[in-house]
């Protein structure tokens, strides 16, 4: 298993500016996943992220809007650019055991765009 | 491409009340099968898995079995309690396919 630790848990940002959310795993992992979650509604994969390597992107995320760094094998951050309010989602951080598809989460930054 | 497509909610029970949630699923290949749970204000968890055909999944009272012929992996517990309000996700993926997450259920259970 993996623990995880996103940071900020919860914010409340402007229209206009960009946030980054943090994610620190407990163990070294080849791939780290971020997803958007909109009120009400299922998990959406914005990118995977490879430690030295560019982020794959998902269809309908883009690299100028969601921008990831990858520093290392255990901490990875999703920056939301330009926010607006369409961007009022929870952004959950996840690994996975190795090729088994069973994902580990962070409990999720929620993010309010006024 | 990979879908799951889950019954809708929200589903509400009382306490001791026999809960299924349906789960159906397309595929290529011969993916793992999942149900994520998320309780209110958390974030998602791994309820249960199945790796393979007949395979049954199983964990705090709740199963599901993998399906092939029907390609379902339905959720069920015999007797749900009011700490069982969550949300809960049917899931596909492993083995270097992307997982792929249905809608979610969200059940309510009231005393």
């Amino acid at each position: 298993s993996a623990v995880i630790s996103q940071k900020p848990s919860r914010d409340i940002c402007q229209r206009g500016t960009s946030l980054t959310i943090q994610c620190q795993v407990d163990s070294q992992v080849t791939m780290m996943f971020w997803y958007r979650q909109q009120p009400g509604q299922s998990l959406t994969l914005i990118a995977t992220a490879n430690q030295g390597s560019e982020a794959t992107y998902e269809s309908g995320f883009v690299i100028d809007k969601f921008p990831i760094s990858r520093p290392n094998l255990t901490f990875s951050t999703l920056t939301v650019s330009n926010m607006s309010p369409e961007d009022s989602s929870i952004y959950l951080c996840s690994v996975e055991q190795e090729n088994t598809g069973e994902l580990f989460f962070g409990e999720g930054s929620r993010l309010t765009v006024l | 491409g990979d879908s799951v497509t889950q019954m809708e909610g929200p589903v509400t029970l009382s306490e001791e009340a026999f809960l299924t949630i349906n789960c159906t699923y397309t595929a290529t290949g011969y993916p793992s099968l999942f149900w994520y749970v998320q309780y209110p204000g958390e974030g998602l968890q791994l309820l249960l898995k199945a790796t393979k055909a007949d395979d049954k999944g199983s964990n705090k009272g709740f199963e599901a079995t993998y399906r092939k012929e029907t390609t379902s992996f339905h959720l069920e517990k015999g007797s749900v309690q009011v700490s069982d309000s969550a949300v809960y996700f049917c899931a596909l993926g492993g083995g270097y396919q992307k997982v792929t997450f249905g809608t979610g259920t969200k059940l309510q259970v009231i005393p």
